[in-house]
C-alpha cells in the first residue's frame, strides 16, 4: 500500500537556523509527493510538490524539498527558519492504486509540529 | 484563500443527531475529497467524488454518506452521531485526471458532539 512516514512528532529550531522536516515514502510506481502546512485553526496550505525532474523542489515561503529515490525520502527544508514558520507540516503521497494510475486521493503522514523559537 | 469554501465553520450537536457539512470546490475543479482530522487518527481520507460520481472510498463509516451535486458542490452527511465523531472535517478539490496536481483545502468544519 502507498504510505508516507514522518518519524518526528516535533522539531524545534532556533530562528535563523536551517530546518529539516523528514518524510519517507513507500509507493508502487512513480511517487507523486507533496508537502502541506497547517496553521492553528486553519486548513491545509500547499507548499510544494515533486512529480519528476530535479530532485530539489522549490516551493512557497522559502521552503524547498529534496527528493531522494534511493533513500525513498522527501525531506522539507528551509535555510533560515522564522518564528512564523511554526506550524504543523504534513507530507503526502498520491494514491495511484484506486483506479489504475489516474488521480487518487492524498495519503498523509501523521504530521510534524515545527516550533521555531526567537 | 484556497478558493474552497466550507460551511459551517463550527457545529455543536448532540449524540444521535444528524448533520450536513457543505463544500464548494474551486472554480473548474471536478474532484472533491473529504477528510477527517482528529488528534488520535490524524488526517483520514473519507471519500472522493468526481463530477457527481463516487470515485474512491476510504475509512468512511456506514453512518456517514456524501454526494456531489450537478453544480459540483458536495455535502457530507453524518448521522447517529457519537462523541468520537468530534473532529475537524476538511473538504479539498483538484483538477481531475492529473496525478501531479495539488489539492486545495477548505478551512474545515469543526464538529463537536456533546
Amino acid at each position: 500500500a502507498q504510505s508516507v512516514a514522518q518519524p518526528e512528532d516535533q522539531v524545534n529550531v532556533a530562528e535563523g537556523n536551517p530546518l529539516t522536516v523528514k518524510c519517507t515514502y513507500s509507493v508502487s510506481g512513480n511517487p507523486y509527493l507533496f508537502w502541506y502546512v497547517q496553521y492553528p485553526n486553519r486548513g491545509l496550505q500547499f507548499l510544494l510538490k515533486y512529480i519528476t525532474g530535479d530532485n530539489l523542489v522549490k516551493g512557497s515561503y522559502g521552503f524547498e524539498a529534496e527528493f531522494n529515490k534511493s533513500q525513498t525520502s522527501f525531506h522539507l527544508k528551509k535555510p533560515s527558519a522564522l518564528v512564523s514558520d511554526s506550524a504543523l507540516y504534513f507530507c503526502a503521497v498520491r494514491d495511484s492504486l484506486n483506479y489504475g494510475g489516474s488521480q487518487g486521493n492524498l495519503i498523509f503522514g501523521k504530521g510534524t509540529k515545527l516550533s521555531v523559537k526567537p | 484563500d484556497s478558493g474552497v469554501t466550507q460551511t459551517p465553520k463550527h457545529l455543536i450537536t448532540a449524540t444521535g443527531q444528524r448533520v450536513t457539512l457543505r463544500c464548494s470546490p474551486r472554480s473548474g475543479d471536478l474532484s472533491v475529497y473529504w477528510y477527517q482530522q482528529s488528534l488520535d487518527q490524524g488526517l483520514q481520507f473519507l471519500i472522493q467524488y468526481y463530477n457527481g460520481e463516487e470515485r474512491a472510498k476510504g475509512n468512511i463509516l456506514e453512518r456517514f454518506s456524501a454526494q456531489q451535486f450537478p453544480d459540483l458542490h458536495s455535502e457530507l452527511n453524518l448521522s447517529s452521531l457519537e462523541l468520537g465523531d468530534s473532529a475537524l472535517y476538511f473538504c479539498a478539490s483538484s483538477i481531475e485526471g492529473f496525478m501531479n496536481t495539488e489539492a486545495f483545502f477548505g478551512q474545515g468544519t469543526r464538529l463537536t458532539v456533546v
